[in-house]
């Protein structure tokens, strides 16, 4: 109950396209959504994040798009870029002993083809 | 503004060898703080997770320990480093009263020999 499963593993795609990764949970006590963008060596980075009160959350050429009654989220990532290639990771936090604990997705290694 | 730092950046250890990774933060105070490993190709596991000074969480057994001897600083440690202990560390930082959003370190990566 406390996973998270995205998918695709990976995903290739042309510059231009709209690739688009999915995750779903089982927790409804879940209660903030990040997505995290990751270059090799380098730590993950807040891309962008969406509560379950909101069915979108649009931030430049990025936008979750979420499904409370499905418990399902997603990334768009629009206009897609050679430089958007990276592994993107969803997550699913939860509110405990005072903090918030955060479960991850297996990730999704995205690359834009030029 | 907020930033974190993480050292070293990389290190290579023999089997049987202790372990001290260290974590801090700047520009924050009463930060809650993480660490993750993230195992080659793979996602990010939750090891400890800390609200305060002395006060650490841990989320899977195993050979490692963390401490919290500041506000803002975090380390993790082992006395004897297994080969399964090869991954890269994440620490990460979360503001006392943010909306939820954690932002994460540099990262250090460890090769266990």
């Amino acid at each position: 109950q406390q996973q998270v499963k995205q998918s695709p593993q990976s995903l290739i795609v042309q510059k231009g396209g709209i690739p688009i990764i999915n995750c779903a949970y089982e927790n409804t006590a879940f209660d903030y959504f990040p997505w995290y963008q990751q270059f090799p060596g380098k730590g993950p980075a807040l891309l962008i994040a969406i509560r379950p009160d909101v069915s979108e959350k649009k931030e430049g050429r990025f936008t979750i798009s979420f499904n409370k009654s499905a418990k399902q989220f997603s990334l768009h990532i629009m206009d897609s870029q050679p430089g958007d290639s990276a592994t993107y990771f969803c997550a699913a936090s939860i509110t405990t002993s005072g903090t918030y604990k955060y479960i991850f997705g297996t990730g999704t290694r995205l690359k834009v083809l030029a | 503004s907020q930033t974190i730092h993480q050292w070293p950046a990389t290190l290579v250890q023999p089997v049987g060898s202790p372990l001290s990774l260290e974590c801090t933060v700047e520009g924050t105070s009463n930060p809650n703080l993480y660490w993750y490993r993230q195992a080659a190709g793979r996602g990010l596991q939750l090891l400890f997770y800390s609200v305060g000074i002395g006060q650490i969480s841990s989320e899977v057994p195993q050979n490692l320990s963390a401490s919290r001897p500041q506000d803002r600083q975090f380390i993790l440690s082992s006395k004897k480093l297994l080969l399964s202990d090869s991954g890269f560390y994440l620490c990460a930082w979360r503001g006392p009263s943010g909306a939820g959003e954690q932002y994460f370190g540099p990262g250090t990566r460890l090769t266990v020999t």
